[in-house]
């Protein structure tokens, strides 16, 4: 079974400075990872996904995450933090024979100006 | 194109009653999905249709809960009676082939208060 660990339920940084969302997972077989982001009151929104190629993701605006089996990590990271930034991020699997897709519990990006 | 639409976006009942929740999906995705998140909780896998029928239900609570998608359009997610406990966000997304590297695309959600 899949599982999904968001390392920090609160990330605080300020505007400029690179952002470092942390994620492990755990799965059985060669899972995909997928990172979303929720503005407060819109639905979920994908940034990037990991599908077995490239271990290096790039999403939307300027993300993106690296795949490290050795690790089980797909941490998320962005070079320079926008205010337009802030938002709710979930680390994602989606793993063989499962239907639905397992969601960590979350991290809150606040971005300090 | 057109999102996934849910709705109400908001629904305040009492314990008890009765809620129909709507999700209608992006044109031409077979597969559609319900989430729920509880407060303070992760996002949880309900169930998963393949056009009208239902692929997976094993994270479907209980039996108050019943999922339909007649002519494999849009669903509705009843739950009879509410409880206090099924207070939370219900969210719909669709896909278009329901594989694991398939993008699953969200609604805004429907946050459903029992009181």
């Amino acid at each position: 079974a899949q599982s999904v660990t968001q390392l920090d339920s609160h990330v605080s940084v300020s505007e400029g400075t690179p952002v470092l969302l942390r994620c492990n997972y755990s799965s059985s077989y060669s899972p995909s990872l997928f990172w979303y982001v929720q503005h407060p009151n819109k639905g979920l929104q994908l940034l990037l996904k990991y599908t077995s190629a490239a271990t290096l993701v790039k999403g939307i605006n300027g993300f993106e995450a690296e795949f490290k089996k050795s690790e089980t990590s797909f941490h998320l990271t962005k070079p320079s933090a926008h205010m337009s930034d802030a938002a709710e991020y979930f680390c994602v699997v989606s793993e063989w024979g499962a239907d639905g897709l397992t969601f960590g519990k979350g991290t809150h990006l606040i971005i300090q100006p | 194109e057109a999102g996934v639409t849910q709705f109400p976006s908001h629904s305040v009942i009492e314990k008890g009653q009765t809620v129909t929740l709507r999700c209608d999906p992006i044109s031409g995705h077979d597969n559609l999905y319900w989430y729920r998140r509880v407060m303070g909780k992760e996002i949880k896998f309900l169930l998963h249709f393949v056009k009208e029928s239902k692929q997976d239900e094993s994270g479907m609570p209980n039996n108050r809960f019943l999922a339909e998608r007649t002519g494999g359009t849009y669903s509705t997610l009843k739950v009879q009676p509410a409880e206090l406990e099924d207070s939370g966000v219900y969210f719909c997304a669709s896909s278009q082939t329901g594989t694991r590297t398939d993008t699953q695309y969200f609604g805004p959600g429907t946050r459903l208060t029992v009181l």
